[in-house]
């Protein structure tokens, strides 16, 4: 157990439609990671934030938006879904004091989009 | 433009032998390399890392090697163990101002009894 909480597990929808997908670190870690994996490929980074505010953006599309609260959950919101986004994202904290090499990563949400 | 690489998707080997897992990047700019090995309906797990200033790190049963000219890294697991058997992803970090990570694609290990 990495101590990444990730909710929900699994999530099925219809192309359109918006989901959230959130993500609780370990206790302390101020970072939090986004990744997007999709069928048969590497873990693709979505974006960073560090202590409540943005610190990396990656390949994530518009229709895509995250942020990190002050209890320092996060949620990842995605919007206008289509086929393809149909993926696994993972979630990952790391750190303190700033953020450290190593990265712990949730279980992950499995979105299928039909 | 894939920065980091797993050429092989797969790899089988004999329980007790080495298993040899290997990574090529580009960018000359990482200054930290993890792998990670991923079962099934679970996250990634972290085993084992190694700072571009080093050539060697090893923990246990795994070692990393960094070739900084050919730009080439590569995991040794010995002894294997079916326990092992996963998909094994190697990740870089740019270091700087963000911790973000750049993975291959992973490669399947099967370790066989």
């Amino acid at each position: 157990d990495s101590g990444v909480t990730q909710t929900p597990k699994h999530l099925i929808t219809a192309t359109g439609q918006r989901v959230t997908l959130r993500c609780s670190p370990r206790s302390g870690d101020l970072s939090v990671y986004w990744y997007q994996q999709s069928l048969d490929q590497g873990l693709q980074f979505l974006i960073q934030y560090y202590n409540g505010e943005e610190r990396a953006k990656g390949n994530i599309l518009e229709r895509f938006s995250a942020q990190q609260f002050p209890d320092l959950h996060s949620e990842l919101n995605l919007s206008s879904l289509e086929l393809g986004d149909s993926a696994l994202y993972f979630c990952a904290s790391s750190g303190p004091p700033v953020w450290g090499i190593e990265q712990f990563f949730g279980p992950g949400t499995r979105l299928t989009v039909l | 433009d894939q920065q980091v690489k797993q050429n092989s998707p797969s790899l089988s080997v004999q329980e007790g032998r080495i298993s040899i897992l290997n990574c090529d990047y580009t960018n000359s700019m990482f200054d930290y390399f993890l792998w990670y090995k991923k079962y099934p309906a679970e996250g990634p797990t972290f085993l084992i890392s190694i700072s571009s200033i080093k050539d060697k790190n090893e923990d246990g049963r795994f070692t990393v090697f960094l070739n900084k000219s050919a730009k080439h890294l590569s995991l040794h697991i010995v002894p294997s163990q079916p326990g092992d058997s996963a998909v094994y992803f190697c990740a870089a970090s740019e270091g700087g101002n963000t911790g973000k990570l750049i993975f291959g694609q992973g490669t399947t290990l099967q370790v066989k009894p």
